[in-house]
């Protein structure tokens, strides 16, 4: 049982480009998140989804989309990535509002 | 909105002593779910255990425990006979019952076991 998986591990991006985190998870889960952590700070909800085909923002939207077409999968797009937006990204997942269960984290660095 | 703040950025105890890990909460609901999650240097976020605020029984899991006091809202983390395994930042979270949009985090307590 692989849980949450959040492909790429680490990413570098130049100013201005694009590029999508993907995340899957084999739980059958129907509530999805994408966090951001930035140094020194707790983590914050960018987007969420409460099943296929919903979609919500949360508290940093800003930059970001999200689309979620299956039960699994709910990947993150950057367009135009700014420096500001060097962070470690976080997939959860829960079944409704238990605990959530994470990936490993991307680590992204905008330069 | 909800809001969790852990007063320690540091904490630092000695291999097989007993530390606490402090977090207050702000909210004006009555039922919501706490949480404690640790996150070791290899970044995965692991949860260490979970309180639900209409329990009044504190919640243990083996060697951690939690002192839940809802009416001052606090929720506390015990790690008792500290291992050097334990080292790593806790985050405290919180979660409205029926709420979709996920957890409210703390900004974590680094903490250190000294062997």
């Amino acid at each position: 049982n692989a849980g949450v998986t959040q492909t790429p591990k680490f990413r570098i991006l130049k100013i201005g480009q694009s590029m999508t985190l993907q995340c899957t998870q084999d739980m059958n889960h129907n509530y999805m998140y994408w966090y951001r952590q930035d140094p020194g700070m707790g983590l914050k909800l960018i987007y969420y989804s409460v099943g296929a085909g919903i979609t919500d923002k949360g508290e940093v939207p800003n930059g970001y989309n999200v689309s979620r077409s299956t039960t699994e999968d709910f990947p993150l797009r950057l367009e135009l990535a700014a420096p500001s937006q060097t962070s470690v990204y976080f997939c959860a997942s829960s079944y409704q509002e238990t605990e959530a269960f994470f990936g490993q984290g991307t680590r992204l660095t905008v330069v | 909105a909800q809001t969790v703040t852990q007063s320690q950025p540091e904490m630092s105890v000695q291999e097989a002593e007993t530390v606490t890990l402090s977090c207050t909460y702000d909210t004006s609901e009555s039922d919501y779910y706490l949480f404690w999650y640790k996150q070791p240097p290899s970044r995965q976020m692991i949860l260490v255990i979970r309180q639900e605020a209409y329990k009044q029984q504190n919640a243990t899991e083996n060697r951690f425990s939690v002192n839940f006091q809802k009416a001052a809202k606090s929720f506390s983390l015990k790690i008792s006979d500290s291992q050097l395994g334990d080292a790593a930042m806790y985050f405290c979270a919180y979660r409205s019952r029926g709420g979709a949009d996920g957890l409210t985090f703390g900004k974590g307590t680094h903490l250190i076991i000294q062997p």
